[in-house]
């Protein structure tokens, strides 16, 4: 079965402060993508990125890094000095099987405080 | 990137009636478009896969005769909500891949249904 599990419903943390977001899957699969997703408060799903089962490589954009860890099944996501335009819902999700079916996670909501 | 556009971004009908929601990929074509559905503090669900020139696949517990789903084209989903009930009222979303497999999916804007 696949399953993305956020345990983090909701986080709150004063603008500068760094936060981290976490994310478990689970699949049998041997290939697969993992995907973050920002959704703001207008409902539109925004693109962060995307990262396939071979590459373990830690990724970093601006204020975002994504910790890839396949001995744990964790793709958790920090945000650096974090801002108040960053509060958003935040969604995790799995592709996996040779289907293009997005998994999502249940979200976790965060708010940003100046 | 890619673009979809997803059409009406908000709507509200008469219990009863149904509505229809468009789902278009504007500069790549789609064989494959999903529908999702989020509740207020939810996460995505996926309602159906909706395949170009055949019938969409339904995920378990969705009603097909309730959701419609056509894909005519490669560029063109649609989704009709048939007679429409204050319990369906919800955020509708759709997503479009060029069709290989485990490739980034482009997501509509979304559509917020309230039935009265």
């Amino acid at each position: 079965a696949q399953k993305v599990t956020q345990a983090q419903t909701e986080i709150s943390v004063v603008e500068k402060e760094d936060v981290t977001l976490d994310c478990v899957y689970e699949t049998r699969d041997t290939t697969y993508y993992l995907f973050w997703y920002k959704q703001p408060p207008s409902g539109e799903l925004v693109f962060l990125i995307r990262r396939n089962s071979f590459d373990e490589q830690n990724e970093i954009s601006g204020r975002y890094s994504w910790n890839f860890q396949k001995s744990t099944s964790s793709f958790n996501f920090t945000i650096t000095a974090s801002q108040v335009v960053d509060s958003a819902v935040y969604f995790c999700a799995l592709v996996s099987g040779g289907y293009n079916k997005l998994i999502f996670g249940a979200g976790t909501r965060l708010a940003v405080h100046p | 990137g890619a673009v979809v556009s997803q059409h009406p971004s908000r709507v509200i009908c008469k219990s009863g009636t149904s509505v229809k929601i468009e789902c278009r990929s504007l500069d790549f074509q789609a064989t494959t478009m999903f529908w999702y559905r989020q509740f207020p503090k939810q996460s995505l669900m996926l309602m159906a896969t909706s395949n170009e020139g055949s019938k969409a696949t339904y995920e378990q517990g969705v009603e097909k005769d309730k959701f419609l789903i056509n894909h005519a084209s490669l560029t063109l989903s649609t989704l009709t909500v048939t007679s429409a009930h204050p319990e369906d009222s919800s955020f509708y979303i759709c997503s479009a891949n060029s069709g290989m497999v485990n490739t980034e999916a482009f997501f509509g804007q979304g559509t917020r249904l309230t039935v009265v």
